[in-house]
């Protein structure tokens, strides 16, 4: 089993809906989880970071982390066609095996038109 | 604004050549790093350098070593390609190696490296 799970997709949604992307992870030792945007042909980059358990908003996103239920979450509002990318969560943990920075492998989102 | 820079950007290998993969960093940061990118897989953790000077394996370092030469430049070298090495490199960098921050990563634009 992985320690990190993410559904890959692909998810398709019309322009201006709320998206919903999640992972969960078996590792009670992560501590900071992030949301990786990556555009086809591209790199990753970060989108959100989170410390712990909550919600941290940044415009139209939101990331939220249970970690009671070992599952985090990114909701995109009013999706955009520019949103369309694949979203990767990664996490890690403080000290030994848990602070290498473990990936999801990515789910692909499409917003149309 | 370069940030970080991989090349060559696409390669095509035949099963047994060496070739190496070239990554620089404009950041000044300390930390380097060399992920690969296969379907259904993720990006998995080849090889680091948590500072100038040292190196250390990651999750999947077999077939591969690396190099870093200064402070902004770290390379990984294929030293007898075979076609499970077919996949996408990514070298990112970052301020320091640690947990206990954000701790930013920066990737580059990815080398998709074809070995038959």
């Amino acid at each position: 089993q992985k320690e990190v799970e993410q559904d890959p997709g692909p998810l398709s949604v019309p322009e201006g809906a709320i998206v919903s992307l999640n992972c969960t992870y078996s590792n009670s030792a992560f501590q900071y989880f992030m949301w990786y945007r990556q555009y086809s042909r591209k790199g990753p980059e970060l989108l959100m970071y989170t410390y712990s358990s909550g919600n941290k908003e940044d415009g139209r996103f939101t990331a939220q982390v249970d970690k009671s239920s070992k599952y985090i979450s990114l909701f995109i509002r009013d999706s955009q066609p520019s949103d369309s990318a694949t979203y990767l969560c990664a996490m890690r943990g403080l000290t030994g095996t848990a602070s290498k920075l473990t990936f999801g492998t990515g789910t692909r989102l499409q917003v149309t038109l | 604004n370069a940030g970080v820079t991989q090349t060559p950007k696409f390669q095509v290998l035949k099963t047994g050549q060496s070739m190496t993969l070239q990554c620089a960093q404009d950041m000044n940061h300390n930390s380097m790093y060399w992920y690969r990118q296969d379907p259904g897989m993720g990006l998995r953790l080849i090889y680091y350098s948590a500072s100038e000077g040292t190196t250390d394996k990651g999750e999947v370092p077999n077939g591969y070593n690396v190099s870093r030469l200064n402070k902004r430049e770290f390379s990984l070298r294929l030293e007898s390609a075979a076609p499970s090495q077919t996949s996408v490199y990514f070298c990112a960098s970052s301020e320091i190696y640690s947990s206990y921050s954000g701790n930013t990563i920066y990737f580059g634009e990815g080398s998709w490296l074809t070995v038959v």
